[in-house]
């Protein structure tokens, strides 16, 4: 199984500032990772899949990269609504097991 | 616009069985081009991914739980379904279903495109 590890668990940011995030894998999944946001009470929502391709409807100042290993979500210049948990998600095998990062709550310093 | 609801009893006894269905409305789960799935999120926690189905019928399943998950699907009534059998209070989550983008020229299921709103299932007795 890939495991996948994401830091930092919490991520204290004002708005307008700029956030990075970190998605690693135990092994290689190339550029098959997909990255969610989470609310308080709401399902996830896609991101970012293929590492860097924005989801249909995803504001620019989201920005994905990486590749093998190591992967990041930048968050260019933080709104209000952004404020949530950020999951990073595997998809390198088949057939599939696909695997979750721990999260990476985002809040309001 | 694609909607997927899912729906089921809320509360589960220890050692029973677990059973959600998934509606999919706005899209049609024949479709070719996407696989089905269930993903479930314990209170306060992450994310672990249950299951995966294609309209034909094709199932994948989590190692960690496979030997108690049964998904299946009913194209007549464009929905899917899952059941977990010999549940504890470990399986007290909320559950999602979500549909899955496949890849045409390899048929591989990849992400979650799309996610219900999910389903708080608690087992206890």
């Amino acid at each position: 199984e890939i495991v996948m590890t994401q830091s930092p668990a919490t991520l204290s940011v004002s708005p307008g500032e700029r956030a990075t995030l970190s998605c690693r894998a135990s092994q290689s999944v190339s550029s098959n990772l997909a990255w969610y946001q989470q609310k308080p009470g709401q399902a996830p929502r896609l991101l970012i899949y293929g590492a860097s391709t924005r989801a249909t409807g995803i504001p620019a100042r989201f920005s994905g990269s990486g590749s093998g290993t190591e992967f990041t979500l930048t968050i260019s210049s933080l709104q209000s609504e952004d404020f949530a948990v950020y999951y990073c998600q595997q998809y390198n095998n088949w057939p599939p097991l696909f695997t979750f990062g721990p999260g990476t709550k985002v809040d309001i310093k | 616009q694609l909607q997927l609801q899912e729906s089921g009893p809320g509360l589960v006894k220890p050692s029973e069985t677990l059973s959600l269905t998934c509606t999919v409305s706005g899209g049609s789960i024949s479709s070719s081009s996407y696989y089905w799935g269930w993903i479930r999120q314990p209170p306060g926690k992450g994310l672990e991914w249950i299951g995966s189905i294609y309209y034909s019928g094709s199932t994948y399943y989590n190692p960690s739980l496979k030997s108690r998950v049964t998904i299946s699907v009913d194209t007549s009534k464009n929905q899917f379904s899952l059941k977990l059998s010999s549940v504890t209070a470990a399986d007290t989550a909320v559950y999602y279903c979500a549909r899955l983008w496949m890849v045409p020229s390899t048929g591989r299921a990849e992400y979650f495109q799309h996610w219900g709103q999910g389903t708080l299932v608690t087992v206890s007795s």
